[in-house]
């Protein structure tokens, strides 16, 4: 079975430090991959997604994620983060032929110290 | 144009009672799931949906119950609650393939 894996259950920064989170999948064929954010109290919301070409992508509020098919990887990364960057981060990977299935991994409480 | 909406926020239950959480979108989409989220587990997919009439399980279908028969609606039932069902449950809605799934607000369910 398909499984993503996010190695890091709780990661706190301060702010300005870089941010570096793992998210590895285990399927071999055609993946599309996401990063989700959840705000404390609130639904998941879209990040970033990487369907095909360029490796690495670029998503809303300064973050990016580089898929590295080799080590079937997508790490989410931004150069400084802020106090509102803290959240729970969830890599999400459907693959190809699946009707719109997302299996998620278990998610990276992220905490930005002021 | 509200997206995807969720009722009830909050529902606390007895041991083998039942109910019904709703899931309502506008947004005409095809695809419609449900997913249960608990700590340290992630989102987990219940059952889901291509389109009214069609209906399938996802990882952790036990206990659990859908029906689609419009494109708006996609009611998620419990026959008969366990503590173990204890958990926010999310109703998550695309349209076309490899769009990225618009998620409702959640309901929070407790069992005692």
């Amino acid at each position: 079975a398909q499984s993503v894996s996010q190695h890091n259950h709780h990661v706190i920064l301060s702010e300005a430090a870089s941010l570096e989170l793992g998210c590895n999948y285990s399927y071999g064929g055609t993946v599309n991959l996401f990063w989700y954010v959840q705000y404390p109290g609130q639904h998941l919301q879209l990040l970033l997604k990487y369907f095909s070409g360029d490796p690495l992508v670029k998503g809303i509020k300064g973050f990016e994620a580089e898929f590295i098919k080799s080590k079937f990887s997508f790490n989410l990364r931004k150069p400084s983060v802020q106090w509102s960057d803290t959240a729970e981060y969830f890599c999400a990977v459907k693959r190809s032929g699946s009707a719109r299935q997302l299996t998620f991994g278990s998610g990276t409480q992220l905490t930005v110290l002021p | 144009n509200a997206g995807v909406t969720q009722t009830p926020k909050f529902q606390v239950l007895k041991t083998g009672q039942s109910m019904t959480l709703q899931c309502a979108q506008d947004m005409n989409h095809e695809y419609m799931s449900w997913y249960r989220q608990d700590p340290g587990m992630g989102l987990r997919l219940i059952h889901y949906s291509v389109g009214a009439g069609i209906t399938d399980q996802g990882e952790v279908p036990n206990g659990y119950n859908v029906s689609r028969s419009t494109t708006e609606d996609f009611p998620l039932r419990l026959l008969s609650a366990a503590p173990s069902q204890t958990s926010v449950y999310f109703c998550a809605t695309t349209g076309e393939k490899g769009s990225p799934l618009h998620f409702g607000n959640g309901t929070r369910l407790t069992v005692t």
